[in-house]
């Protein structure tokens, strides 16, 4: 793997389903992100990670979680998906919280019915 | 929280310069971020300005205005493949980044 890996590519969901949108970065990176993308909106933070073991909400955290068991992996979870979950889901990373650069995923197109 | 506002879209001729202005409110600032993101991509970094001032990289060059909250990109030499959407970012003083919607750029020929 070379960078940062989202999968899968699209989703179609039924609503109330349990979901899990799994991303995974080579990088060493200390940071991760979970943002959603709507039209209209721009991106918005769900969920991130400073370090492996720690995580932290962002701007619209409810219906996700996220767990950061090891450095590479930080996958996203809907618990009991609704429509309004349906967006575009980008993975990010970054060295630290501090540095200025994030590298983005592919994303994740999510709908749910 | 904060609030970023850009135009929707705008629209230049190939060889032409493009000037995308973003405005914010924040309740905490730690830098300014401008990244590109082609249609159906993942958004990719363009510049960081955190004091004032202008960063020239190449054919693009952003500025930031800290007392009055303003920053732009600036697009030189316009080229076909500039077509993209820019966004602007605020990170505030939790390292978080907030986004504005984005501005569409079209390139004509």
């Amino acid at each position: 793997i070379a960078g940062i890996t989202q999968a899968p590519t699209s989703q179609i969901l039924a609503a109330g389903r349990r979901m899990t949108l799994r991303c995974t970065q080579d990088m060493r990176h200390n940071a991760m992100y979970w943002y959603r993308q709507d039209l209209g909106l721009g991106l918005r933070l769900i969920h991130y990670s400073n370090t492996a073991g720690t995580t932290g909400k962002g701007e619209v955290p409810d219906g996700y979680s996220v767990s950061r068991a090891n450095t590479d992996d930080f996958p996203l979870t809907l618990a009991s998906a609704v429509p309004s979950q349906t967006s575009v889901y980008f993975c990010a990373s970054s060295p630290g919280l501090e540095v200025d650069e994030q590298f983005f995923g592919p994303g994740t197109r999510l709908t749910v019915l | 929280g904060q609030n970023i506002d850009q135009p929707t879209e705008m629209t230049a001729t190939e060889g032409a310069i493009v000037q995308i202005n973003c405005t914010y409110q924040t309740s905490g600032f730690n830098g300014l971020f401008w990244y590109q993101q082609h249609a159906g991509e993942a958004p990719t970094f363009l510049s960081y300005n955190v004091l004032d001032g202008l960063e020239e990289k190449g054919r693009f060059s952003s500025f930031l205005s800290r007392s009055k909250g303003y920053s732009y990109l600036l697009l030189k030499e316009l080229q076909m493949k500039d077509s993209a959407s820019y966004l602007c970012a605020v990170r505030d003083n939790d390292y978080k980044l907030s986004f504005g919607a984005g501005t569409t750029v079209t390139v004509r020929a």
